[in-house]
């Protein structure tokens, strides 16, 4: 079955970089069905979607509004892998972070396809990340 | 963004009574909408997918409902188990965004 494995540092000071990865095993990055996703959990934002990327032909990537700044997600097919990068953090940015998948199926009616997702269905086991001096 | 307000936020029950819980979406999300289970520590659990389809593996006493702006999960016999918190997730568009949560404690 798929599993998610995330890492990553649990500590980072303020204006740094946040770097986590997340490793997938049961299903690739470069799916041509799936997303992967990067999601972020604290007390004062609840649960919060960061981004995501996919596959389909050419390498795609959405990030939220609220960090779209500061955030970098790539894949890495050679290591079947995903990454997240915050940029320039702050206290705030002091949560649990997951990564998930976001299984997705292809529609096509005539020449025209679309691809609908039924939500995170696989997370990983989350980590923990402190932004402090 | 779509907004998903999600109630209670808290309820107190015992085993084997029968809970609702209820999201409303900002605007139609047609049935993309998910339940999803976290206990202290781990990470969310998906119950529910497009609004009403149990996941595999998820015991039947968990069922959903709704579509457009109004959805519920039921819980038809609550075991020691089900004592976690429960969240909802529109997937009709992005951002995705989730409801505040909903934490089921032991009357």
């Amino acid at each position: 079955q798929v599993q998610l494995q995330q890492s990553g540092p649990g500590l980072v000071k303020p204006s740094q970089t946040l770097s986590l990865t997340c490793a997938i095993s049961g299903d690739s990055v470069s799916s041509n069905s799936s997303a992967w996703s990067w999601i972020r959990q604290s007390p004062s934002r609840g649960l919060e979607w960061l981004g995501r990327t996919y596959y389909r032909s050419k390498w795609y990537i959405d990030y939220a509004v609220s960090v779209k700044s500061r955030i970098t997600i790539n894949p890495d097919t050679s290591k079947n892998q995903f990454s997240l990068q915050l940029n320039s953090v702050t206290p705030e940015d002091t949560a649990v972070y997951y990564c998930a998948r976001d299984p997705g199926v292809k529609y096509c009616s005539g020449v025209t396809c679309y691809y609908y997702y039924y939500g995170m269905d696989v997370w990983g086991q989350g980590t923990t990340v402190t932004v402090s001096s | 963004d779509i907004q998903m307000t999600q109630s209670p936020s808290s309820l107190s029950a015992s085993v084997g009574d029968r809970i609702t819980i209820t999201c409303r979406a900002s605007q139609g999300i047609r049935s993309d909408l998910g339940w999803y289970q976290q206990k202290p520590g781990k990470a969310p659990k998906r119950l529910i997918y497009t609004a009403s389809s149990l996941q595999s593996g998820v015991p039947s006493r968990f069922s959903g409902s709704g579509s457009g702006t109004e959805f519920t999960l039921t819980i038809s016999s609550l075991q020691p188990e089900d004592f976690a918190t429960y969240y909802c997730l529109q997937h009709n568009s992005y951002p995705l965004t989730f409801g505040g949560g909903t934490k089921v404690e032991i009357k």
